[in-house]
């Protein structure tokens, strides 16, 4: 069973770009997740979607978007960028029904330079 | 204001010794409680979990224990592996729909096993 798929594993960025990250789930899981690992800060959550609706967000800027499409997979956009959002960006999937332990991607690695 | 705190960022210990890895945590509406481990490069591995309505949680050579009047969980390893060097995070979770795919996650303890 294939796992979370992130894309790309590596990015490079100038200020004040735009970027957009890929995430596929699991097959069949339908709530997508998406965190920011800096280091010192562990992992901040930034949003979570289910059946391509937004069902919770953390507290980040509105500089960082997300959408999720109808097979589940899901896209993290990040706009007017800046040093600081240089991070490893990941994505997590579950059923979405609750009692479950995520299932992380390995990640973006997101430089601002 | 840190909602999950592991308030040891490393933990050292010898191979075949236990390891126990702590967290706290203030939001009383947390009721699902998990373990993640994560190596240098990947995506954090869930690792084991832990609803609010048990104490004790045990998978193999993991074991977690939660009590909620001290709002503290913790993470026995036994016996601790070499292979079990890296990340240990600590996340909760809420079960209520506002909260709903959301986990709040701790900083992590850095664990080593030294052979």
């Amino acid at each position: 069973k294939a796992g979370v798929t992130q894309t790309p594993r590596y990015l490079i960025k100038t200020r004040g770009q735009q970027v957009t990250l890929s995430c596929s789930p699991i097959s069949g899981h339908r709530s997508v997740s998406w965190y920011q690992q800096t280091p010192g800060q562990g992992l901040q959550f930034l949003f979570e979607y289910f059946s391509e609706t937004q069902r919770n967000k953390g507290n980040f800027p509105g500089r960082f978007s997300g959408r999720q499409f109808s097979n589940s997979r899901s896209e993290m956009n990040v706009s007017t960028l800046e040093l600081g959002d240089s991070a490893l960006y990941l994505c997590a999937s579950s059923p979405g029904t609750g009692g479950h332990g995520y299932t992380f991607g390995s990640g973006t690695r997101l430089t601002v330079v | 204001d840190q909602q999950v705190k592991q308030n040891s960022p490393s933990l050292s210990v010898q191979e075949g010794r236990i390891s126990i890895l702590n967290c706290d945590y203030t939001n009383s509406m947390f009721d699902y409680f998990l373990w993640y481990k994560k190596y240098p490069a990947e995506g954090p591995t869930f690792l084991i979990s832990i609803s609010s309505i048990k104490d004790k949680n045990e998978d193999g050579r993991f074991t977690v224990f939660l009590n909620k009047s001290a709002k503290h969980l913790s993470l026995h390893i036994v016996p601790s592996q070499p292979g079990d060097s890296a990340v240990y995070f600590c996340a909760a979770s809420a079960a209520d729909t506002t909260n709903a795919g959301k986990s709040t996650f701790g900083d992590g303890t850095t664990l080593t096993v030294k052979p």
